[in-house]
């Protein structure tokens, strides 16, 4: 079955770090790039970042509010993606997704979606 | 960076009837080399993550009803339900996957009349 099982979610405070899992399934994971999406309570969905395949060095790339607090990482061997979340704040709270384009390394739109995992930033 | 401007942000159709969502991109996602429109469409219900519905701006997902039809070209683009059912209740965003910071529009929300 294809599919993305995210976790590592939870209640964090300010200022706190959280590391969340992609575990993937199903499809040709080291061959595809994985991305993170992110969607606070009622809101719409807002990109985190993406981390690219082996061949293009696993280029990394982050939206502009994420920058130098979220790493994007993957272990090819495990078949996982992970987001590590640093300094974070109240407005991070939401329901993480990973998701790709299944065995594309770019230009892919996103045909595979876990089912999210919620992070909360609050004291 | 690409902004996605969708429009109505809200839209009301009887049973049985069509709608349409538009998609505006402040840049061309048209790539020239392989005349692909980096356009994809998505639908979102309560309590689920998004599914994918149309790709390359007009091109049916695996097991997508035919109802559901995207067209358009460069920077706007529309997503047409033809007759609608009361499952298509949902959240619809239009995504461009032609360059990083990849970008959604903000969403409309599709109800019954």
């Amino acid at each position: 079955e294809v599919q993305l099982v995210e976790s590592g979610g939870g209640l964090v405070q300010p200022g706190g770090s959280l590391k969340l899992s992609c575990a993937a399934s199903g499809f040709p994971f080291s061959g595809s790039t994985m991305h993170w999406v992110r969607q606070a309570s009622g809101k719409g969905l807002e990109w985190v970042g993406r981390i690219r395949i082996k061949a293009s060095s696993y280029a990394t790339v982050y939206a502009a509010s994420m920058k130098g607090r979220f790493t994007i990482s993957r272990d090819d061997s495990r078949n996982t993606a992970y987001l590590q979340m640093n300094s974070l704040k109240t407005e991070d709270t939401a329901v993480y997704y990973c998701t790709c384009g299944s065995g594309s390394d770019q230009g892919a739109a996103f045909d595979i979606w876990g089912q999210g995992t919620m992070v909360t930033v609050s004291s | 960076d690409i902004v996605m401007t969708q429009s109505p942000d809200s839209l009301a159709v009887s049973l049985g009837e069509r709608a349409t969502i538009n998609c505006k991109s402040s840049q061309n996602v048209l790539y020239s080399s392989n005349n692909k429109n980096y356009l994809a469409w998505y639908q979102q219900k309560p309590g689920q993550p998004p599914k994918l519905l149309i790709y390359w701006a007009s091109t049916r997902e695996s097991g997508v009803s035919d109802r559901f039809s995207g067209s358009g070209s460069g920077t706007d683009f529309t997503l047409t339900i033809s007759s609608l059912q009361a499952e298509d209740v949902a959240v619809y965003y239009c995504h461009q996957y032609y360059t990083t910071p990849r970008s959604f529009g903000q969403g409309t929300k599709l109800e019954i009349k």
